[in-house]
């Protein structure tokens, strides 16, 4: 059973563009929900998390919302570069031992 | 900057070989992971350590298993290798914080063939 679903599994937008990608959870007992970002030929690495307790997080080009009654998040990334074309992962994970969760990624591509 | 370390980048095995990935970290990290990556199913945890000689199953543990002697070191062992097993491994380590999650710092992945 799929605990995070994220959706969409490839994403095509031009330079300049809004990319967004959703993720739903089902276990209400989650409270931290970090998105990783992947580069072809290397690791995932974090790229920026949110929790629970607030709506929406901000890091420059890159926001996490967050609707915690829907269960879902979703990741914006405003003013698209070809450098952000990696894939994404969302993840979410409970107090305790906080493994990770990972949803099964979404290859982004931004065309110049 | 945290480096782990995977040190067989690409292997190629014949069904049945017993097949040892290396994975090593240099920050001290108490939790280490590894994890497997095939297109379309994401990040599926095989197993994780918490510490020293410790290790619990993850999600897809069967047909694997894991040895962690030494802080630095976690090490994915398949004892007898199937062609289903032809993957991309990835190894991660964290420093659980106190009440906190902690980042994850992958390594650059071991992409194994079984033929």
């Amino acid at each position: 059973q799929q605990q995070v679903k994220q959706s969409p599994q490839s994403l095509i937008v031009q330079k300049g563009g809004i990319s967004i990608i959703n993720c739903a959870y089902e276990n209400t007992a989650f409270d931290y929900f970090p998105w990783y970002q992947q580069f072809p030929g290397k690791g995932p690495a974090l790229l920026i998390a949110i929790r629970p307790d607030v709506s929406e997080k901000k890091e420059g080009r890159f926001t996490i919302s967050f609707n915690k009654s829907a269960k879902q998040f979703s990741l914006h990334i405003m003013d698209s570069q070809p450098g952000d074309s990696a894939t994404y992962f969302c993840a979410a994970s409970s107090g305790g031992s906080y493994i990770p969760t990972f949803g099964r990624g979404t290859s982004l591509i931004v065309h110049p | 900057d945290v480096k782990v370390t995977q040190s067989s980048r690409y292997l190629v095995k014949r069904t049945g070989e017993k097949v040892f990935l290396e994975c090593v970290q240099d920050m001290d990290h108490e939790n280490m992971f590894w994890y497997r990556q095939d297109p379309g199913l994401g990040l599926r945890l095989i197993y994780f350590s918490y510490d020293v000689k410790m290790k619990e199953k993850g999600d897809i543990p069967e047909g694997y298993s894991v040895s962690r002697e030494k802080k630095e070191r976690f090490s994915l062992i398949l004892e007898s290798a199937s062609t289903n097993q032809t993957s991309m491994y990835l190894c991660a380590s964290r420093l659980p914080g106190q009440g906190a999650p902690g980042e994850l710092f992958f390594g650059e992945g071991s992409r194994l063939t079984v033929l």
